[in-house]
């Protein structure tokens, strides 16, 4: 069973321009879910998708921030304009049914500069 | 707000110990608390999930404990290998939100186990 794979594993950008960030989740997976760790911080909870639908997006910093899930299948997270402070790693994990345990990916490690 | 903070924040010890990590939450209205582990430059594994219903979780060398009530959790690593070198994360599963998956996690112990 291939696990969460996440695309690209690193990025690097400049200030103000746009990055899509992608996530495959574990394939049967209806929960995908989006985490992020900054510099110095703990890793914190972004949004949640249960097929194609947001269940929760109260994580999301800003609205430069756009998590999209097309087919309920892979989930893309666009930041549109980066700013130095998004930076960090971001994760996409996903589960099989609720309460169960989450399956993370390799994480995006984004730099903007 | 729940807030989840790990003892030690980074651990050193011989080949062959065995160790305990501690984390401790504020809020005990959680549907589970989990045990990860990371490696450097990797994701996080799962190592146990406890639901809150239960007191403990056991995988091999691995046992996770729970104590609503205080606030506590606990992973003990018998006989640890150099292998067992990683960052161990707990995050607990908040009820009373929409969802489940919400995890806050804390903030992680550095474990470093030499030969």
């Amino acid at each position: 069973e291939a696990g969460v794979t996440q695309f690209p594993s690193h990025s690097v950008i400049e200030k103000g321009q746009t990055v899509t960030l992608r996530c495959d989740p574990i394939s049967g997976h209806d929960n995908l879910y989006w985490y992020r760790r900054v510099m110095g911080k703990e890793i914190k909870f972004l949004l949640h998708f249960v097929k194609e639908s947001k269940q929760d997006e109260s994580g999301m910093p800003n609205n430069r921030f756009l998590a999209e899930r097309t087919g309920g299948t892979y989930s893309t997270l666009k930041v549109q304009p980066a700013e130095l402070e998004d930076s960090g790693v971001y994760f996409c994990a996903s589960s099989l049914v609720d309460n169960s345990p989450l399956h993370f990916g390799n994480g995006t490690r984004l730099t903007v500069t | 707000k729940q807030e989840v903070t790990q003892i030690p924040a980074a651990l050193s010890v011989p080949e062959g110990e065995n160790l305990v990590l501690n984390c401790s939450f504020t809020d005990s209205a959680i549907y589970n608390l989990q045990w990860f582990r990371q490696d450097p430059g990797k994701g996080l594994t799962s190592l146990l999930l406890i639901q809150s219903s239960q007191r403990e979780q056991t995988s091999g060398r691995l046992n996770a404990s729970l104590d609503k009530s205080s606030g506590r959790s606990t992973l003990y690593i018998a006989a640890s290998q150099p292998g067992d070198s990683a960052t161990y994360l707990c995050a607990s599963d908040n009820a009373g939100g929409t969802s489940y998956g919400k995890l806050t996690f804390g903030q992680g112990t550095i474990l470093t186990v030499h030969p």
